[in-house]
């Protein structure tokens, strides 16, 4: 089983601030996803990398996909209260699998006023 | 926008029932899967669904768990004899590449009482 550690678990920050989250993992992937995922609810899709040094860019939001395939990074510029939830990153590999998705624990992010 | 839909939203059953959650996954898609999130947990990949067949499926995917796609539209997971450890969200997804984006539904909450 390749593990994806997510860090950090819990992160709170006021409005305006910036944030990372890391997604880590020793095992090399295909694509990597990142979820934000509310109470109750089903992860919505933020992003999909897949080339290795791949940035993509969502509004205030930046994904990168590390050089080796193997971490990314989410990066949250001047945090606001809407973007406050739990951020998961997962992980799908094809050359052993049919892109079963592999989750991090997530990072609870809360951005007060 | 497409999405993926799930009914119903919530079940509850007594241990020793069958069950059956159903997707419809978007129209286009070829790949199907479903996952469940125990509470407080992370998401966990059941088995994955391409050309009418299952394509991998995770040790939690015992003889008690079957899918089917019984037309063009509907995707379902039936559970044959639930157990109080079955208890949790169950989530479909769907992604038109192997390995590629996998778009997920609001879920099912399933309670084995």
């Amino acid at each position: 089983t390749q593990l994806l550690e997510q860090s950090p678990q819990f992160l709170s920050i006021q409005e305006g601030e910036n944030l990372t989250v890391y997604c880590n993992s020793s095992s090399v992937f295909s694509s990597l996803q990142w979820y934000r995922q509310e109470p109750g609810e089903g992860p919505v899709l933020l992003v999909t990398v897949v080339t290795g040094g791949e940035v993509k860019k969502l509004k205030r939001l930046t994904f990168q996909f590390g050089d080796a395939r193997k971490d990314s990074s989410l990066h949250i510029t001047a945090a606001q209260p809407g973007d406050t939830g739990l951020y998961l990153c997962a992980g799908a590999r094809t050359t052993d699998s049919w892109g079963k998705l592999q989750f991090g624990a997530g990072t609870q992010v809360v951005v007060t006023p | 926008e497409p999405e993926v839909t799930q009914t119903p939203s919530h079940q509850v059953t007594q241990m020793g029932q069958e069950v059956i959650l159903r997707c419809v996954p978007i129209s286009n898609h070829l790949y199907f899967y479903w996952y469940r999130q125990i509470l407080g947990q992370k998401v966990e990949f059941l088995v994955s669904f391409y050309n009418n067949e299952i394509s991998e499926k995770s040790e939690i995917f015992d003889d008690q768990f079957s899918v089917e796609r019984p037309d063009g539209s509907n995707f379902t997971l039936k559970i044959r004899s639930t157990k109080l450890e079955d208890s949790a969200m169950y989530f479909c997804a769907s992604s038109g590449l192997a390995g590629g984006a996998q778009y997920f539904g609001p879920g099912t909450r399933l309670l084995v009482l």
